[in-house]
């Protein structure tokens, strides 16, 4: 079975500050995928990342990186010098298994960025 | 291009009434899913077509819910009689290959459901 905990249900933070949201998965299969989902509050979800279990490089985009921990199961997410255009619910997610459709998404993150 | 384009963005009912969700997915892509998003069970996937066949809708709650998808173009998702049970937010979304663990979705903006 797979599973995907966000431990952190609401995050407040004041403009600039740097913030990290925390992912932390169950699955027994080796091969498998986490994703980073956006959904700002125009409501749709936007995709932000993908990395495979066999990568644990970490990744730096702009503002945004990921920290993918296969020993500790983790798959944070750090927004750096956070803007009130970051304020959105955001979602850790996990496929696993080769042919399998099924995203098993955690129950979000609400980050408030206050200027 | 546009994304993944679903109607109504809000609809209100009476319980009893039957709805009606509406999907366009993006030209070209192969998968389509239908999502609903509560505050209690979060996002949970409701059935997956690919192809324009359904191939897994074991997360349908009940027969009063139903989704067809008559060409590559458009889908809906029914749902007779509705319940106050059913308020929710509903996600169509789409993929470009067959739906496999690697494919990253994109959303539509959803339909707010509210059934009083």
């Amino acid at each position: 079975a797979q599973k995907v905990t966000q431990a952190q249900t609401e995050i407040s933070v004041v403009e600039k500050e740097d913030v990290t949201l925390d992912c932390v998965y169950e699955t027994r299969d080796t091969t498998y995928y986490l994703f980073w989902y956006k959904q700002p509050p125009s409501g749709e979800l936007v995709f932000l990342i993908r990395r495979n279990s066999f990568d644990e490089q970490n990744e730096i985009s702009g503002r945004y990186s990921w920290n993918f921990q296969k020993s500790t199961s983790s798959f944070n997410f750090t927004i750096t010098a956070s803007q009130v255009v970051d304020s959105a619910v955001y979602f850790c997610a996990l496929n696993s298994g080769g042919s399998n459709y099924k995203l098993t998404f955690g129950k979000g993150t609400l980050l408030t960025v206050n200027p | 291009d546009a994304g993944v384009i679903q109607s109504p963005r809000h609809e209100v009912t009476e319980m009893g009434q039957e709805v009606t969700l509406r999907c366009k997915p993006i030209s070209g892509h192969n998968s389509l899913f239908w999502y609903r998003q509560t505050m209690m069970r979060g996002l949970e996937l409701l059935i997956y077509f690919n192809n324009n066949v359904p191939i897994d809708d074991s997360g349908m709650p009940e027969d009063r819910f139903s989704a067809k998808m008559p060409n590559a173009s458009f889908s809906t998702l029914k749902i007779q009689p509705s319940e106050p049970r059913d308020s929710a937010v509903y996600f169509c979304a789409s993929s470009p290959g067959q739906g496999t663990a690697n494919e990253k979705l994109f959303f539509g903006s959803g339909t707010q459901l509210s059934v009083l």
